[in-house]
């Protein structure tokens, strides 16, 4: 059965600074990783998807890697700014679709 | 932790028939609900927020009538993919709002619908 995992769970950081999410997963037969973000009361907002056979996938300042093989992928956040506070999670799609708990981010002005 | 339900798991249907699917948050009431949908190779992508006794509000690109969603009660509500056609075929996955906390979202486990 697939698992995922997210650390750290919470993290707060002053504003400019570059950050890491990372996201682990037990199964590494997977289709796709994504990564979203999900703003309080709101539905997931897709950032990056990494497609199975991809090492990582950039947008902006959001930069994702993936490495199935140790079952592991992050999510760099550069030049954090306050509108970038939220919670994220990773989900991979495999024979299931799972996510991750999530990390909750907040850029404190 | 929070349980949310999915019904059918996989449903295989012809082309013009309707579908409904079934999103039940088991132990908490949820106000609101989310549905999603994943075609293969792309991205998870929101559909549409459900809101119990309201109308559900619909992402861009998605069209209302052939998507109905109805939230009549605290813990269901029902998407239904009428006339469904072939490039319906999709991953559809329903989320719903705790209200507990920090508004914490709990995922069902999705239906996966094949229209042929």
């Amino acid at each position: 059965k697939q698992e995922v995992t997210q650390i750290p769970a919470a993290l707060s950081v002053p504003e400019g600074e570059n950050l890491v999410l990372n996201c682990s997963f037990t199964d590494s037969a997977i289709y796709n990783l994504q990564w979203f973000r999900q703003d309080p009361g709101k539905g997931l907002t897709s950032l990056l998807l990494i497609q199975s056979s991809q090492r990582e996938q950039t947008s902006g300042r959001l930069n994702a890697s993936l490495d199935k093989s140790s079952g592991r992928s992050t999510l760099y956040i550069a030049a954090s700014q306050p509108g970038d506070s939220a919670t994220y999670l990773c989900a991979v799609s495999g024979e299931n679709f799972v996510f991750g708990p999530g990390t909750r981010l907040s850029v404190l002005p | 932790g929070a349980v949310v339900s999915q019904h059918p798991s996989r449903v295989i249907c012809k082309s013009g028939t309707s579908v409904k699917i079934e999103c039940r948050s088991l132990d908490f009431q949820a106000t609101t609900m989310f549905w999603y949908r994943q075609f293969p190779k792309q991205s998870l992508m929101l559909m549409a927020t459900s809101n119990e006794g309201s109308k559900a509000t619909y992402e861009q690109g998605v069209e209302k009538d052939k998507f109905l969603i109805n939230h009549a009660s605290l813990t269901l509500s029902t998407l239904t993919v009428t006339s469904a056609h072939p490039e319906d075929s999709s991953f559809y996955i329903c989320s719903a709002l705790s209200g507990r906390g920090y508004n914490e979202q709990f995922f069902g486990p999705g239906t996966r619908l094949t229209v042929l």
